[in-house]
């Protein structure tokens, strides 16, 4: 049972627009949100965090918004990059678990030139 | 300033046969984790561990795998037999006790596992 679901598998952009990769979870006890970026061949890589207790989060082109309510957090590039093509994965962490991550599937996003 | 190191990058090994993953963490850190991405499953935490001891071993699939942490600076995972529905990427990740954000994990390249 997929407690952090990327129910997009891929996402097709161009550049210089917007990306908005979104993640739902089931789980009322997360209270903490990341996004890794994963190129092929490469281990997932930390992009950007954001807290329970916040709705959002910015660091330069890329945001993270959090809706409790709905259980619903989605990421924003913007501007997007070629760059930026790479899979995205959505992770969690349970309270009082400090280290353990559920995570998404991932959705491959491309950047089309 | 080394990342994780994982090793083999690359294995094809037939049904039935042990298999052996190996993993040398971030110096200084000590918390390990493996991990196993699938397209059917995603990422999946298989186990982890803090200063060389198990501490969840939850998300280990069944009894043909095992892992261990004789040292600070090494770990492996092992599947014994192995079968064909675990291909998958292996990747093993460290991380240092006491920063909040998940902003300190740090994976290492996986490594590729595919059984015929």
């Amino acid at each position: 049972d997929q407690q952090v679901k990327q129910n997009s598998p891929s996402l097709s952009v161009q550049e210089g627009r917007i990306s908005i990769l979104n993640c739902d979870y089931t789980n009322s006890m997360f209270d903490y949100f990341l996004w890794y970026k994963k190129y092929p061949a490469e281990g997932p890589t930390f992009l950007i965090s954001i807290s329970s207790i916040k709705d959002k989060n910015e660091d330069g082109r890329f945001t993270v918004l959090l809706n409790k309510s709905a259980k619903h957090l989605s990421l924003h590039i913007v501007p997007s990059q070629p760059g930026d093509s790479a899979v995205y994965f959505c992770a969690a962490k349970l309270a009082g678990s400090n280290y353990k991550l559920t995570f998404g599937k991932g959705t491959l996003l491309t950047v089309n030139p | 300033d080394a990342g994780v190191i994982q090793s083999p990058r690359h294995e094809v090994t037939e049904m039935g046969q042990e298999v052996t993953l190996r993993c040398k963490p971030i110096s200084g850190h000590d918390y390990l984790f493996w991990y196993r991405q699938t397209m059917m499953r995603g990422l999946e935490l298989l186990i982890y561990f803090n200063n060389n001891v198990p501490i969840d071993d939850s998300g280990m699939p069944e009894d043909r795998f095992s892992a261990k942490m004789p040292n600070a600076s090494f770990s492996t995972l092992k599947i014994q037999p192995s079968e064909p529905r675990d291909s998958a990427v292996y990747f093993c990740a460290s991380r240092v006790q006491g920063a909040i954000s998940g902003n300190t994990i740090y994976f290492g390249e996986g490594s590729w596992l595919t059984v015929v």
